[in-house]
């Protein structure tokens, strides 16, 4: 019973470049949470979505980073033009419709380098 | 809003000592709250959660115990291990579905 995953574990890009960060969802969870979370802090919000929709995108910069979560396939965070400050560990998490006691799953996340 | 909060940045502990992780939050609509527990290099792992409706839960060596009259919240291991150092995270949700938000966190640290 397969938990989040998250790939690549690790990506380094250059300034510039775009990359694109996928997270697999546990089987049967339909609501995927993007987090970003920056070394010795703690996890901010980034986007929350549903299959083929975008629910919350408040923690999401404006310009350069979008997130979708197709009908099939893995969720995509995407971030194009990469800066330095853009550095950072990405988690998601997944959970099934929320309710009481519904705590998301997290992977392993994807930790960007930026060079 | 991010305003969950922690007290103490680092802690250390004895080896079978009990520890006390002690969280603030902000928000009085928050209904929903988590402890994780962060490895190094690894995703958050959930450790034990509590609904607003409750003051105190106990899972296996760890006790969660929250005060909404000073928003606060404390997580309680029991017997502390080496297996136990690592970043906890305390973890709010004001809504109805999970945008969690998080503290800055507290590193755990058991000395042998």
């Amino acid at each position: 019973n397969a938990g989040v995953m998250q790939n690549p574990r690790h990506l380094v890009r250059r300034r510039g470049q775009e990359a694109r960060l996928r997270c697999s969802p546990v089987k049967g969870h339909s609501h995927v949470y993007w987090y970003r979370q920056l070394p010795e802090e703690g996890l901010k919000f980034m986007v929350y979505l549903q299959k083929e929709n975008i629910i919350d995108e408040s923690g999401m910069p404006k310009e350069r980073f979008s997130a979708e979560f197709p009908k099939e396939g893995p969720s995509i965070l995407r971030i194009q033009q990469v800066v330095r400050g853009d550095s950072a560990a990405y988690f998601c998490a997944s959970s099934p419709p929320a309710g009481w006691n519904t705590e998301a799953f997290f992977g392993q996340g994807t930790r960007l380098t930026v060079v | 809003g991010e305003s969950v909060g922690l007290h103490l940045p680092t802690l250390s502990v004895q080896e079978g000592d009990n520890s006390i992780i002690n969280c603030a939050y902000s928000n009085s609509a928050s209904d929903y709250f988590i402890w994780y527990k962060q490895e190094s290099g690894k995703g958050p792992q959930f450790i034990i959660d509590i609904r607003s409706n409750m003051d105190k839960r106990q899972g296996q060596r760890v006790t969660v115990l929250l005060n909404k009259t000073v928003k606060h919240l404390s997580l309680q291991i029991a017997a502390t291990q080496p297996g136990d150092s690592a970043v906890y995270f305390c973890a709010e949700r004001p809504g109805n579905f999970n945008k969690f938000y998080f503290g800055s966190g507290t590193k755990l640290n058991v000395k042998p």
